[in-house]
C-alpha cells in the first residue's frame, strides 16, 4: 500500500523566514514524488516533481529514500506563498500499467508580515 | 485553449437523488481521475480511467459510478447510496500515468440539502 503523511495541518511563518513543509511516504517500490499547490480560489496545480530536480518559485524538494521523505523547502518565505500544499506519490497500478497519485492531507502555509 | 472543465461549479441535491458531475478535457489525455476533497482529509481517489471504455475503483468508490465512453469525457454519478456526499469533487487528467503530473479542473462543490 502507498501512503503519504503530512504531519502539519498548518504552518505559520514570517515573511523572509525559511520554510520547510514535511512529507513522509510509505511505498514498497521506487516512488515518484510531487508537490502540488492550491492558492486561494485557484485550481490545484503541480509545483514540482522530484524527477525534474527543479526549483520552482524558489521551492526545492529532495527525495531522501533512507528517511522516506520529500520535504519542501524555501529559504525566504514570501507573502504570495500562502496556500495549501499537498505532497503526492505516484505508484504503479497493479493491473493495466499506468500510475495513480496518492495525496497527503495537505499543509496550509500562512506567511505573515 | 486547452484544459479540463468541470460543471456545474455548485450543485445541490436532495436526499435520495442521484446527480451527475461533468468533466471534459481537450488535452488529448488518456487517463482521467475523480477525487474527493474534504477538509483535513486531503484528496481521496474515487475512480480512475486509463483508457476509453475502461475504469477502475479507487479508494472510496462506494456510492459512486462513472463511465468513459469518450476520451474527452469522464462523468461521475453520485448515487443515493453515498452516505456522505457533501464534498468538493475534483477531476483530473494526465498523459498515461502520473509521472508528468495531473491537470486539475476547478472542481464541483456538491451539497446535499
Amino acid at each position: 500500500a502507498q501512503r503519504v503523511t503530512q504531519p502539519e495541518k498548518l504552518l505559520s511563518v514570517f515573511k523572509g523566514a525559511p520554510v520547510e513543509l514535511k512529507c513522509n511516504y510509505s511505498y514498497s517500490g521506487s516512488p515518484e514524488l510531487f508537490w502540488y499547490v492550491q492558492y486561494s480560489r485557484q485550481r490545484l496545480q503541480l509545483l514540482l516533481r522530484h524527477i525534474s530536480r527543479e526549483s520552482i518559485k524558489g521551492f526545492t524538494a529532495d527525495l531522501n529514500k533512507g528517511e522516506t521523505s520529500f520535504h519542501l523547502k524555501k529559504p525566504f518565505a514570501q507573502e504570495e506563498d500562502s496556500a495549501m500544499y499537498y505532497c503526492a506519490l505516484s505508484g504503479r497500478i497493479l493491473t493495466g500499467g499506468g500510475n495513480k497519485l496518492t495525496f497527503g492531507t495537505g499543509t496550509q502555509l500562512k506567511v505573515e508580515l | 485553449d486547452g484544459g479540463i472543465t468541470q460543471s456545474p461549479k455548485y450543485l445541490f441535491r436532495k436526499e435520495g437523488q442521484n446527480v451527475t458531475l461533468s468533466c471534459e478535457q481537450n488535452l488529448n489525455h488518456d487517463a482521467m481521475y475523480w477525487y474527493r476533497q474534504d477538509p483535513g482529509q486531503g484528496l481521496r481517489l474515487i475512480y480512475y480511467s486509463q483508457i476509453v471504455n475502461d475504469f477502475q475503483k479507487g479508494d472510496i468508490a462506494e456510492g459512486y459510478s462513472v463511465s468513459r465512453e469518450k476520451k474527452e469525457s469522464f462523468p461521475l454519478t453520485v448515487t443515493s447510496a453515498q452516505k456522505n456526499p457533501t464534498a468538493f469533487y475534483l477531476c483530473a487528467s494526465s498523459v498515461t500515468g502520473a509521472r508528468y503530473g495531473y491537470t486539475f479542473g476547478s472542481g464541483t462543490r456538491l451539497t446535499v440539502v
